[in-house]
């Protein structure tokens, strides 16, 4: 099953509103990735927060974990029209350096 | 600028016609991916290189091979495409495997490939 499941699936919302997308796990992990996919695109690395980190930034990007509930989430801020992508969150599970991804959420942001 | 170019970006081949995907990287990174992603389906890591070590996933078809001539080239053939085959080709890098953590993927544009 996956290692990643991100909620909701798709979220739609105006532009200058923050998103927030979460990302639930199950086994223990050494970090936790998000990576944008443009539509019809490869995907780019947004962010990487270690299993001993809490909260990291990056520009209108932020991530937080929760290790203890097996959760993250990230927030965009100040979303604009461009935002709109599919954004997946990865996990490296402690036996393995290898990356799992989720099934990604789809955001739209209306301009 | 250091990249991932993944050539073709659109494949269209036969069923049960070989077809070769390729994907070159000036990132000098040691570790090559191939992933297969089904529409609005994560990303599924077919296999990967650390350096010349190729490591397979155990649920990787068969009809799936990689090869890597240098460190900067790999190719991912298909031997026997099926319709089940058509889906996006990605290729990713990553500087190092890292044995206590992963580090972040670099990932080129994608193929897209249709099976007739």
């Amino acid at each position: 099953s996956q290692q990643g499941e991100e909620d909701p699936q798709a979220l739609s919302i105006q532009e200058g509103e923050n998103a927030t997308m979460n990302c639930s796990y199950k086994t223990s992990i050494n970090n936790l990735q998000w990576y944008r996919q443009n539509s019809g695109r490869g995907l780019v690395h947004l962010i990487l927060i270690r299993s001993n980190e809490r909260e990291k930034h990056s520009g209108r990007l932020r991530v937080t974990l929760d290790t203890s509930k097996k959760s993250s989430s990230l927030l965009i801020t100040a979303s604009r029209a461009a935002d709109t992508a599919s954004y997946f969150c990865a996990t490296d599970a402690m036996a393995n350096s290898k990356l799992t991804f989720g099934k990604g959420i789809t955001l739209s942001v209306r301009p | 600028d250091a990249m991932v170019i993944q050539n073709p970006r659109y494949q269209v081949t036969q069923f049960g016609k070989p077809v070769t995907l390729s994907c070159s990287q000036t990132l000098n990174h040691n570790v090559m991916y191939w992933y297969q992603q089904k529409s609005s389906q994560a990303p599924k890591l077919l296999f990967h290189y650390y350096d010349k070590d190729f490591n397979n996933e155990a649920d990787t078809p068969d009809n799936f091979q990689s090869r890597r001539p240098n460190t900067s080239f790999c190719f991912l053939d298909i031997r026997s495409p099926g319709l089940g085959d058509a889906a996006m080709y990605l290729c990713a890098t990553s500087r190092d495997r890292g044995t206590a953590s992963s580090y972040e993927q670099y990932f080129g544009p994608g193929t897209r490939l249709t099976v007739t």
